[in-house]
């Protein structure tokens, strides 16, 4: 069990690009949560996802972030014209079920930066 | 908001020594979770203890929980070199969302 990939490690974008940012769950799991964590920041919440809904995105911001988890293949994160204030480490978390009793598998990130 | 909130800390201890590092919460939980984050990595989940529970252990780590004062304490004991990293406290609301505070920095000094 390879447990959750997150690709690419470390992204860099120049202001106005985009950024992509991928995560696939741990086998079997099909809820899916991004967070974002500023330096010397804990993580936020951003999104919550299952395949092919989204739960929850009351941590995204409203313009140029969204978030899909599709059928097949992996969630991904996408921002569209980055700006500085993007930079951050992007971390994905998977669990098998919603029962909130068990913790929750994390990433190791991907560190976006924009210059 | 977030519901779970260290005691912002950066301990710096000697190898064998425990360290405490604290954690207060907001609203009624069902549960709380510790996660370590080494330097430049991703999270690793620790311990969970639910509300109906007051303390656990798990190998060297043991957690309280005091719902009347909505704090948590997490106690490493005999800290190794390896310990060394940011320890976080989280709470689960709404949708699954876990609210995490800003860690505690522990450096062991070897």
């Amino acid at each position: 069990n390879a447990g959750v990939m997150q690709n690419p490690r470390h992204l860099v974008r120049r202001r106005g690009q985009e950024a992509r940012l991928r995560c696939s769950p741990m086998k079997g799991h099909s809820h899916v949560y991004w967070y974002r964590q500023l330096p010397e920041e804990g993580l936020k919440f951003m999104v919550y996802l299952q395949k092919e809904n989204i739960i929850d995105e009351s941590g995204m911001p409203k313009e140029r972030f969204s978030a899909e988890f599709p059928k097949e293949g992996p969630s991904i994160l996408r921002i569209q014209q980055v700006v500085r204030g993007d930079s951050a480490a992007y971390f994905c978390a998977s669990s098998l079920t919603t029962d909130y009793n068990y913790g929750y598998t994390f990433g190791s990130g991907t560190r976006l930066t924009v210059v | 908001s977030q519901q779970g909130e260290e005691d912002p800390q950066a301990l710096s201890i000697q190898e064998g020594e425990n360290a405490t590092m604290n954690c207060s919460y907001k609203t009624s939980i069902n549960n709380l979770q510790w996660y370590r984050q080494n330097s430049g990595r991703g999270l690793v989940h620790l311990i969970l203890i639910r509300s109906n529970e007051r303390e656990k252990h798990s190998g060297r780590l043991r957690v309280t929980l005091d719902t009347s004062k909505k704090s948590s304490s997490l106690l490493i004991t005999a800290s190794r070199a390896a310990d060394t990293a940011s320890y976080f406290c989280a709470s689960i609301y709404g949708n699954n969302r876990l609210a995490f505070g800003k860690g505690n920095q522990v450096v062991v000094i070897p």
